[in-house]
């Protein structure tokens, strides 16, 4: 199957700090969404960016689908930021089935 | 507009029996997908239903099934529970369209001992 990979696995930061999550993965996708899972598991989906660039807010994704990484951007970061963010992708030959990575835990101190 | 509702919220078992997990979908939404989260880990792919036909699996051994009824909302049984389907169920729905993004419920928590 695919494989799904995102870096850093932890990042602790300052209020007010930028970062940049990393997903990599193994084959081409027609689907990839970035989520957040906040520290009481609700997952949240952030964009679904299976190519370009989208900006949500203090949010913005990158997906270069040719090269098979997607980077998330965060910037000026917020305690609420803090939690379990995932990639996740689906196969052009698999529709229907994502599969996640395991995930970058931010941790955003004040 | 309803999101995606969950039930229960958690639940403990005993190793042998038998559970029932239960979806509904976000409003207008037609396809349920299934995940198991266990602890640090992503989510893992179930199944998806539409239609009321189980349209992908992933690799889960028969003893988890689902079902899909009329109103899209959906059910996950498992049975001859094992410690290790101790996890985070979650549900999602989505569109029957391949751009469609997935919305998440809250999940049931799942303690078997």
């Amino acid at each position: 199957g695919i494989q799904v990979e995102q870096s850093p696995p932890d990042l602790i930061l300052q209020e007010g700090a930028n970062s940049t999550l990393r997903c990599n993965f193994s084959d081409s996708v027609n689907n990839l969404q970035w989520f957040h899972q906040n520290p009481w598991g609700q997952l949240i989906n952030l964009f679904y960016i299976p190519s370009g660039t989208k900006q949500n807010g203090r949010l913005s994704a990158t997906t270069v689908a040719t090269e098979r990484y997607s980077l998330l951007y965060i910037s000026s970061s917020q305690t609420t930021d803090s939690g379990v963010y995932f990639c996740a992708v689906e196969r052009v030959t698999n529709a229907g089935k994502s599969t996640f990575g395991d995930g970058t835990t931010l941790t955003v101190k004040p | 507009d309803a999101g995606v509702t969950q039930s229960p919220t958690h639940l403990i078992k005993t190793r042998g029996q038998q559970v029932t997990l239960r979806c509904s979908p976000k409003s207008g939404h037609d396809t349920v997908s299934w995940y198991q989260q266990a602890l640090g880990q992503g989510p893992q792919f179930i199944f998806q239903y539409y239609e009321e036909e189980e349209r992908q699996r992933g690799n889960f051994p028969d003893r988890f099934s689902g079902h899909q009824f009329p109103n899209y909302s959906s059910e996950l049984n498992v049975n001859a529970l094992l410690l290790g389907d101790s996890a985070l169920y979650l549900c999602a729905s989505s569109l029957n369209s391949w751009d469609s993004p997935l919305h998440f419920g809250n999940g049931t928590r799942l303690t078997v001992t």
